[in-house]
């Protein structure tokens, strides 16, 4: 039974570039949640999908979008890239009430924009 | 605002008991979650709770007063393999998490 799985592990990019991210949800989730986690600090929440639209939104800019596709898979792009976006990004899935159920994690995309 | 406060790092010994806080002012409370994050690799689920009292799992158990907003994570019989930061993160309203900054537990032998 896979679980939460993350591409690519690393990317180096520079400031202005694009990023996608990607992120395939455990086998039965149809939830998925994206983090932005900076070195010695939570998870911040960046969005949640659910049945391909965007559920609910955290605190971080336009620049931020993303996706899911039937499968239930999920992309993070991130635009005009800034040298404070080097983080971890985690991707987290599960059903559909998140409110009360784990939430099972990727183990991350380390991004570092030079 | 919404707020979630955790120590920043604990000291303890092996095969002592550790307790670590946890306190949280949010909108909306659909329960409290723990999670250990090992440095480098992804948080793994420990413990949830939406009810007051006491949740027992094997060497950890987790505390919640809803009143209060407060909770704690205890460990005990401490192993080398539990350094690690310990996440509370609390679930509001519109199903969002909310993490704090995480505590930081060393372990010495």
């Amino acid at each position: 039974d896979a679980g939460v799985t993350q591409s690519p592990t690393h990317l180096i990019k520079t400031r202005g570039q694009q990023v996608t991210l990607r992120c395939s949800p455990k086998s039965g989730h149809d939830t998925v949640s994206w983090y932005q986690q900076a070195l010695g600090q939570g998870p911040q929440f960046i969005f949640q999908y659910y049945e391909e639209e965007e559920r609910q939104r955290g605190n971080f800019p336009d620049r931020f979008s993303g996706h899911q596709f039937p499968n239930y898979s999920s992309e993070l792009n991130v635009n005009a890239l800034l040298l404070g976006d080097s983080a971890l990004y985690l991707c987290a899935s599960s059903g559909p009430d998140s409110s009360n159920q784990p939430q099972h994690f990727g183990d991350g995309t380390r991004l570092s924009i030079l | 605002g919404q707020n979630i406060d955790q120590p920043t790092e604990m000291t303890a010994t092996e095969g002592a008991i550790v307790q670590i806080n946890c306190t949280y002012q949010t909108s909306g409370f659909n329960g409290l979650f723990w999670y250990q994050q090992h440095a480098g690799e992804a948080p793994t689920f420990l413990s949830y709770n939406v009810l007051d009292g006491l949740e027992e799992k094997g060497r950890f158990s987790s505390f919640l007063s809803r009143s209060k907003g407060y909770s704690y994570l205890l460990l005990k019989e401490l192993q080398m393999k539990d350094s690690a930061s310990y996440l509370c993160a609390v679930s509001g309203s519109n199903y969002q998490l909310i993490w704090g900054a995480g505590t930081k537990l060393i372990i010495k032998p």
